[in-house]
């Protein structure tokens, strides 16, 4: 299969801050990331798809205003969480497809944001 | 109603059972299937990617795809310890949410010695 990577793994901030997070797909060129929330013991919710060159498409009560995506090339997405609050905390997970794995997506290992 | 329905269990099993996850699903337009397994607080790797009804096997795992009854399943043999993990199912309708995942909730595994 192929490797998507995160980074960070983990990371702690003060309420009020941006805290950016990114995903890199190591090993192929990723036409289309996905960046997904969990909560403790629940699955995971896509929160936005974003396609290399054009903005992201936010699911339903994703505020894109505070979840910025950033997809600048074909190995690199960014998730920036924009003053963040307490209630931001939670395990971010990012997914890549393209190239020759079609339809599969490939997840990274996730970032751990906790906001104080 | 959730559009993919999945036992949280939590299932706890003798090394060496067969076990059997399963999951429904409500939209018709589903077209892919796919079962994750999620270690704790790692990302999901991808175990089993099935399109059509019917089985596929790979090594221990076995995935079930009914969609006259839109019911998957994912049977390990031999269980082993290092399955213990949260199993996700997934599917895609393809087309215009074409790579849009829907999750179920995740069953937790255990296999003990």
């Amino acid at each position: 299969g192929a490797v998507v990577s995160q980074h960070p793994s983990r990371v702690i901030c003060k309420s009020g801050t941006s805290v950016k997070i990114e995903c890199r797909s190591l090993d192929f060129q990723a036409t289309t990331m996905f960046w997904y929330r969990q909560f403790p013991k629940q699955s995971l919710m896509l929160m936005a798809t974003s396609n290399e060159g054009s903005k992201a498409t936010y699911e339903q009560g994703v505020e894109k205003d505070k979840f910025l995506i950033n997809h600048a090339s074909l190995t690199l997405s960014t998730l920036t969480v924009t003053s963040a609050h307490p209630e931001d905390s939670s395990f971010y997970i990012c997914s890549a497809r393209g190239g020759s794995h079609g339809n599969e997506q490939f997840f990274g290992p996730g970032t751990r944001l906790t906001v104080l | 109603q959730k559009e993919v329905e999945q036992d949280p269990g939590p299932l706890s099993v003798p090394e060496g059972a067969i076990v059997s996850l399963n999951c429904t699903y409500s939209n018709s337009a589903f077209q892919y299937f796919m079962w994750y397994r999620q270690y704790s607080r790692k990302g999901p790797e991808l175990l089993m990617y099935t399109y059509s009804s019917g089985n596929k096997e790979d090594g221990r795992f076995t995935a079930q795809v009914d969609k006259s009854s839109k019911y998957i399943s994912l049977f390990i043999r031999d269980s082993q310890p290092s399955d213990s993990a949260t199993y996700l199912c997934a599917t895609n309708a393809g087309g215009t949410s074409y790579g849009k995942l829907t999750f179920g909730q995740g069953t937790i595994l255990t296999v003990h010695p």
